[in-house]
């Protein structure tokens, strides 16, 4: 099961900052955060990682908090395009490599 | 932008019939997925691949998937006998490195099953 949870539906107006949310309580001091998007069943894009420390990038910023347990990717000037459904999931060890458990996202809506 | 690409975007096929499914993993990467995702539900991992073998799978992928790179470019997804439960969104993916979050997904291949 994933070990993430966010909230299903989000609105954000163009060119705003959209502020996503994630809850990953139970996660491991070695476990990584990801973030992917899907554009309308499109392929997953890889977005933003990290492992503790805040992080940034031509996409996206992630903001982990101290004790780990929770981060937001924070999308700066949103646009239409941006219209997706974002996953943050937590890497996990399976048998023997590392797995993306992926969860139902949260379906973020650009209004213009 | 290197990309991988998945052939055929949809298949439709009879229950019971073999389908295979294609992938072109970017040309410099080593490490190659099958992820599903049935309409509507969440994206769900099926098996990864490196060095001519499976180096993970999931419960899903049972004795009726197995998967291949018959030469340099390639890497398929083979359904013995599909059920009408096998019908989803099949993507590809690629990495550079083992044991990475980052990897770069196809468009994927809609598979329905009547």
């Amino acid at each position: 099961d994933a070990k993430t949870t966010q909230p299903p539906s989000m609105d954000c107006a163009e060119g705003r900052a959209a502020n996503l949310p994630c809850n990953h309580s139970t996660i491991s001091g070695n476990e990584y955060v990801y973030w992917y998007r899907q554009i309308h069943s499109q392929g997953p894009q890889y977005i933003i990682h990290g492992l503790k420390n805040n992080e940034t990038n031509e996409m996206a910023s992630l903001i982990i908090t101290e004790d780990r347990k929770s981060s937001t990717l924070i999308l700066p000037h949103a646009t239409l395009r941006d219209t997706a459904v974002y996953y943050c999931i937590v890497r996990v060890l399976g048998r023997s490599n590392y797995q993306l458990i992926w969860g139902a996202g949260t379906k973020l809506i650009i209004k213009p | 932008e290197p990309e991988v690409t998945q052939t055929p975007s949809h298949q439709v096929t009879q229950m019971g019939q073999e389908v295979i499914l294609r992938c072109v993993p970017i040309s410099n990467h080593l490490y190659f997925y099958w992820y599903r995702q049935i309409l509507g539900q969440k994206v769900e991992f099926l098996v990864s691949f490196y060095n001519n073998e499976i180096s993970e799978k999931s419960e899903i992928f049972d004795d009726q998937f197995s998967v291949e790179r018959p030469d340099g470019s390639n890497f398929t997804l083979k359904i013995r006998s599909t059920k009408l439960e096998d019908s989803a969104m099949y993507f590809c993916a690629s990495s550079r490195e083992p044991n990475t979050g980052e990897l770069f997904f196809g468009e994927g291949s809609r598979l329905t099953v009547l």
